[in-house]
Protein backbone atom coordinates (compact mmCIF):
# COMPACT_ATOMS: atom_id res chain seq x y z
CA UNK A 1 0.00 0.00 0.00
CA UNK A 2 1.99 3.28 -1.08
CA UNK A 3 -0.94 5.24 -0.22
CA UNK A 4 -2.95 7.81 -2.52
CA UNK A 5 -0.40 9.79 -4.88
CA UNK A 6 -0.89 13.67 -6.15
CA UNK A 7 1.22 15.99 -8.90
CA UNK A 8 2.58 18.31 -8.25
CA UNK A 9 2.77 19.16 -4.85
CA UNK A 10 2.49 22.82 -6.10
CA UNK A 11 1.56 24.81 -8.72
CA UNK A 12 1.29 28.60 -8.98
CA UNK A 13 0.38 29.98 -12.25
CA UNK A 14 -1.16 33.06 -14.00
CA UNK A 15 -5.39 33.90 -14.00
CA UNK A 16 -7.25 32.71 -17.25
CA UNK A 17 -4.38 29.90 -17.54
CA UNK A 18 -5.26 26.15 -17.31
CA UNK A 19 -4.10 24.10 -15.13
CA UNK A 20 -4.92 20.22 -14.67
CA UNK A 21 -3.74 17.65 -11.44
CA UNK A 22 -3.18 14.03 -11.01
CA UNK A 23 -4.51 11.87 -8.53
CA UNK A 24 -3.72 7.77 -8.43
CA UNK A 25 -5.05 6.25 -5.60
CA UNK A 26 -4.52 3.04 -3.62
CA UNK A 27 -4.70 0.27 -6.47
CA UNK A 28 -7.36 -2.03 -4.82
CA UNK A 29 -10.06 1.25 -4.09
CA UNK A 30 -12.69 1.38 -6.88
CA UNK A 31 -14.24 5.04 -5.29
CA UNK A 32 -12.18 8.11 -5.92
CA UNK A 33 -12.93 11.89 -4.92
CA UNK A 34 -11.66 15.29 -5.31
CA UNK A 35 -11.99 17.60 -2.55
CA UNK A 36 -11.12 21.35 -2.11
CA UNK A 37 -10.00 23.07 0.92
CA UNK A 38 -9.52 26.67 2.17
CA UNK A 39 -7.91 27.91 5.02
CA UNK A 40 -9.85 27.45 8.01
CA UNK A 41 -12.47 25.70 6.02
CA UNK A 42 -13.17 21.57 5.71
CA UNK A 43 -12.72 19.97 2.71
CA UNK A 44 -15.43 20.87 0.64
CA UNK A 45 -17.00 17.62 -2.29
CA UNK A 46 -16.08 18.17 -5.46
CA UNK A 47 -16.76 15.34 -7.37
CA UNK A 48 -16.43 11.09 -6.78
CA UNK A 49 -16.23 8.15 -8.90
CA UNK A 50 -16.89 4.79 -8.43
CA UNK A 51 -14.39 2.70 -11.25
CA UNK A 52 -14.26 4.70 -14.16
CA UNK A 53 -18.01 6.25 -13.31
CA UNK A 54 -18.36 9.67 -12.24
CA UNK A 55 -21.53 9.26 -9.87
CA UNK A 56 -21.90 12.95 -8.27
CA UNK A 57 -20.74 16.33 -8.73
CA UNK A 58 -20.93 19.16 -6.55
CA UNK A 59 -23.28 21.77 -7.05
CA UNK A 60 -20.84 24.21 -6.88
CA UNK A 61 -18.66 23.33 -9.05
CA UNK A 62 -18.64 25.12 -12.26
CA UNK A 63 -18.15 24.13 -15.83
CA UNK A 64 -14.68 25.43 -15.81
CA UNK A 65 -13.63 22.01 -13.67
CA UNK A 66 -14.05 18.52 -15.73
CA UNK A 67 -12.44 15.64 -13.81
CA UNK A 68 -11.90 12.52 -15.79
CA UNK A 69 -11.04 8.87 -14.53
CA UNK A 70 -10.36 6.55 -17.83
CA UNK A 71 -9.96 2.32 -17.04
CA UNK A 72 -10.61 3.46 -13.48
CA UNK A 73 -7.06 3.79 -12.05
CA UNK A 74 -5.95 7.42 -12.14
CA UNK A 75 -7.92 10.46 -11.92
CA UNK A 76 -7.22 13.89 -13.74
CA UNK A 77 -8.75 17.49 -12.58
CA UNK A 78 -8.12 20.16 -15.02
CA UNK A 79 -9.50 23.46 -14.01
CA UNK A 80 -9.85 25.72 -17.13
CA UNK A 81 -9.88 29.62 -17.54
CA UNK A 82 -8.44 29.96 -13.77
CA UNK A 83 -9.77 32.71 -11.11
CA UNK A 84 -7.69 33.83 -8.07
CA UNK A 85 -10.71 32.17 -6.11
CA UNK A 86 -9.71 29.10 -6.87
CA UNK A 87 -6.83 29.41 -5.18
CA UNK A 88 -6.80 26.21 -2.39
CA UNK A 89 -5.47 23.12 -1.54
CA UNK A 90 -7.07 20.00 -4.21
CA UNK A 91 -7.43 16.93 -1.94
CA UNK A 92 -7.47 13.27 -3.81
CA UNK A 93 -9.10 10.57 -1.66
CA UNK A 94 -9.87 7.09 -2.19
CA UNK A 95 -11.34 4.07 -1.06
CA UNK A 96 -13.04 1.11 -1.12
CA UNK A 97 -17.15 0.40 0.01
CA UNK A 98 -18.34 2.37 3.09
CA UNK A 99 -15.19 3.06 4.43
CA UNK A 100 -13.69 6.24 5.41
CA UNK A 101 -11.49 8.00 2.72
CA UNK A 102 -7.54 8.14 2.68
CA UNK A 103 -6.53 11.43 1.62
CA UNK A 104 -3.39 12.35 -0.62
CA UNK A 105 -1.14 15.31 0.20
CA UNK A 106 -2.62 17.28 -1.82
CA UNK A 107 -1.96 19.92 -4.71
CA UNK A 108 -1.49 23.80 -3.33
CA UNK A 109 -2.64 25.68 -6.22
CA UNK A 110 -2.11 29.39 -6.12
CA UNK A 111 -3.58 31.65 -8.97
CA UNK A 112 -1.70 34.82 -9.61
CA UNK B 1 -28.80 24.82 9.12
CA UNK B 2 -25.52 23.32 8.13
CA UNK B 3 -24.58 20.29 7.21
CA UNK B 4 -21.96 19.14 9.50
CA UNK B 5 -21.41 21.79 12.58
CA UNK B 6 -18.23 21.66 14.82
CA UNK B 7 -17.04 24.17 17.37
CA UNK B 8 -14.09 26.27 15.77
CA UNK B 9 -12.35 26.17 19.03
CA UNK B 10 -9.56 26.83 19.32
CA UNK B 11 -9.39 24.45 22.41
CA UNK B 12 -7.23 24.43 24.57
CA UNK B 13 -6.65 21.53 27.17
CA UNK B 14 -3.29 20.60 29.62
CA UNK B 15 -1.10 17.50 29.06
CA UNK B 16 -3.02 14.76 30.65
CA UNK B 17 -5.98 15.59 30.34
CA UNK B 18 -9.16 14.58 28.25
CA UNK B 19 -10.14 16.56 25.37
CA UNK B 20 -13.63 16.40 24.04
CA UNK B 21 -14.82 17.27 20.61
CA UNK B 22 -18.58 17.51 19.32
CA UNK B 23 -20.37 17.46 16.28
CA UNK B 24 -23.72 17.92 14.87
CA UNK B 25 -25.50 17.00 11.89
CA UNK B 26 -28.64 17.65 9.53
CA UNK B 27 -28.36 14.73 7.56
CA UNK B 28 -30.91 11.97 9.63
CA UNK B 29 -30.42 9.32 7.70
CA UNK B 30 -26.69 9.20 7.64
CA UNK B 31 -25.56 6.14 8.68
CA UNK B 32 -21.80 6.80 8.74
CA UNK B 33 -19.10 8.76 10.97
CA UNK B 34 -15.65 10.00 10.72
CA UNK B 35 -12.95 11.53 12.59
CA UNK B 36 -10.12 12.87 10.76
CA UNK B 37 -6.88 14.67 12.17
CA UNK B 38 -5.28 17.12 10.08
CA UNK B 39 -2.14 18.79 11.21
CA UNK B 40 -1.04 22.01 9.68
CA UNK B 41 -0.16 22.11 6.31
CA UNK B 42 -0.67 18.57 5.65
CA UNK B 43 -4.24 16.33 4.19
CA UNK B 44 -6.30 14.81 6.71
CA UNK B 45 -6.16 11.78 8.13
CA UNK B 46 -8.36 9.54 9.62
CA UNK B 47 -8.53 8.14 13.02
CA UNK B 48 -11.87 6.76 13.79
CA UNK B 49 -15.26 5.57 12.15
CA UNK B 50 -18.35 4.79 13.62
CA UNK B 51 -21.96 3.10 12.59
CA UNK B 52 -23.67 2.50 15.20
CA UNK B 53 -25.57 3.80 18.34
CA UNK B 54 -22.70 4.08 21.53
CA UNK B 55 -19.02 3.98 21.94
CA UNK B 56 -16.21 2.88 19.99
CA UNK B 57 -12.63 3.13 21.62
CA UNK B 58 -9.50 2.87 19.83
CA UNK B 59 -6.09 3.33 22.14
CA UNK B 60 -6.90 6.52 23.83
CA UNK B 61 -9.65 7.69 21.19
CA UNK B 62 -13.24 7.01 22.04
CA UNK B 63 -16.02 8.01 19.34
CA UNK B 64 -19.49 8.43 20.75
CA UNK B 65 -22.59 8.27 18.79
CA UNK B 66 -26.51 9.20 19.05
CA UNK B 67 -28.60 8.81 16.15
CA UNK B 68 -31.64 10.51 17.62
CA UNK B 69 -29.61 13.42 18.74
CA UNK B 70 -27.80 13.37 15.72
CA UNK B 71 -24.76 13.88 17.66
CA UNK B 72 -21.07 12.69 17.63
CA UNK B 73 -18.21 13.36 19.36
CA UNK B 74 -14.54 12.49 19.63
CA UNK B 75 -12.70 12.13 23.27
CA UNK B 76 -8.95 12.00 23.40
CA UNK B 77 -7.60 10.40 26.68
CA UNK B 78 -4.39 11.30 28.33
CA UNK B 79 -3.48 13.99 25.56
CA UNK B 80 -0.18 14.74 24.78
CA UNK B 81 1.05 17.88 22.56
CA UNK B 82 1.49 15.87 19.69
CA UNK B 83 -2.56 15.73 19.79
CA UNK B 84 -2.29 19.67 18.88
CA UNK B 85 -4.22 19.41 15.33
CA UNK B 86 -7.49 20.12 13.80
CA UNK B 87 -10.24 17.65 14.01
CA UNK B 88 -12.53 17.06 11.06
CA UNK B 89 -16.09 15.65 11.54
CA UNK B 90 -17.42 13.65 8.16
CA UNK B 91 -20.26 12.49 7.62
CA UNK B 92 -21.54 10.08 4.87
CA UNK B 93 -24.60 11.79 2.94
CA UNK B 94 -28.31 9.57 2.43
CA UNK B 95 -30.24 12.07 0.17
CA UNK B 96 -30.75 12.78 -3.11
CA UNK B 97 -26.84 13.67 -4.67
CA UNK B 98 -24.81 13.45 -1.84
CA UNK B 99 -25.01 9.52 -1.21
CA UNK B 100 -21.67 8.93 -2.28
CA UNK B 101 -19.72 11.73 -0.41
CA UNK B 102 -18.34 12.61 2.88
CA UNK B 103 -19.24 16.12 4.05
CA UNK B 104 -17.02 17.79 6.52
CA UNK B 105 -17.19 20.19 9.13
CA UNK B 106 -15.08 23.36 9.33
CA UNK B 107 -13.11 20.96 12.16
CA UNK B 108 -12.07 22.16 15.43
CA UNK B 109 -9.00 23.28 16.67
CA UNK B 110 -7.41 21.27 19.74
CA UNK B 111 -4.03 22.90 21.68
CA UNK B 112 -2.75 20.24 23.94
CA UNK B 113 -0.49 22.60 26.34
CA UNK B 114 2.67 20.42 28.39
Amino acid sequence: DTGVSQDPRHKITKRGQNVTFRCDPISEHNRLYWYRQTLGQGPEFLTYFQNEAQLEKSRLLSDRFSAERPKGSFSTLEIQRTEQGDSAMYLCASTEGQRGLHFGNGTRLTVT
Amino acid sequence: QKEVEQNSGPLSVPEGAIASLNCTYSDRGSQSFFWYRQYSGKSPELIMSIYSNGDKEDGRFTAQLNKASQYVSLLIRDSQPSDSATYLCAVKGSRGGSQGNLIFGKGTKLSVKP
